[in-house]
């Protein structure tokens, strides 16, 4: 199974800076099936991006998605308080679906 | 609106079974590919198994831990999915989340609260 691996573990930053958060395949996943989640405490997680860099419905312009085969990158432009979360990435190209273990973002 | 509205946690003894519902509504269920996840407390998301919908044939995916123990079902009528798990593990203890997939896909869109599973003696 393909092994997702993202980084850094937590990412502190003050609201309205740049927020960008990394997840690593053990090897590449298929046509850009990888997708993004954000899950705030208490409540389930929200699909936010899929296919590496589509926006789900809903979810504002300040989220996008990049990257291809091993690398890929999600980024909070203008961080605000509500970006409080859990983020996961998840691969979606082979059988089994895996997640990475997750990114917190704090807002100072 | 999409809802998936989970019920049946609870806690249970290692070696007992229970049964999740997950109750739809907001789309035509019947044609809804479906899937479980689950979370550990303080951990990560884990997919658990998948059904399609009855017209793409109604098979069922489980992951590797537990094939053999959970069974997921359908009742289209009662726009409602269902996870039988036996023989269960304390390992098994987490929130189990109801999820709608995107067809042919393992990507998961609308979820639901969740529902606590406790597997403790």
């Amino acid at each position: 199974e393909i092994v997702l691996t993202q980084s850094p573990g937590t990412l502190s930053l003050s609201p309205g800076e740049r927020a960008t958060l990394s997840c690593r395949a053990s090897q590449s996943v298929s046509s850009s099936s990888l997708a993004w989640y954000q899950q705030k405490p208490g409540q389930a997680p929200r699909l936010l991006i899929y296919g590496a860099s589509s926006r789900a419905t809903g979810i504002p312009d300040r989220f996008s998605g990049s990257g291809s085969g091993t690398d890929f990158t999600l980024t909070i432009s203008r961080l605000e308080p509500a970006d409080c979360a859990v983020y996961y990435c998840q691969q979606y190209g082979s059988s089994p679906p895996t997640f990475g273990q997750g990114t917190k973002v704090e807002i100072k | 609106e999409v809802q998936l509205v989970e019920s049946g946690g609870g806690l249970v003894k290692p070696g007992g079974s229970l049964r999740l519902s997950c109750a739809a509504s907001g789309f035509t269920f019947s044609n809804a590919w479906m899937s479980w996840v689950r979370q550990a407390p303080g951990k990560g998301l884990e997919w658990v198994g998948r059904i399609k919908s009855k017209t793409d044939g109604g098979t069922t995916d489980y992951a590797a831990p537990v094939k053999g123990r959970f069974t997921i079902s359908r009742d289209d009528s009662k726009n409602t999915l269902y996870l039988q798990m036996n023989s269960l593990k304390t390992d098994d203890t987490a929130v189990y989340y109801c999820v709608t997939l995107r067809k042919w896909e393992l990507l998961f869109f609308y979820w639901g609260q969740g529902t606590l599973v406790t597997v403790s003696s």
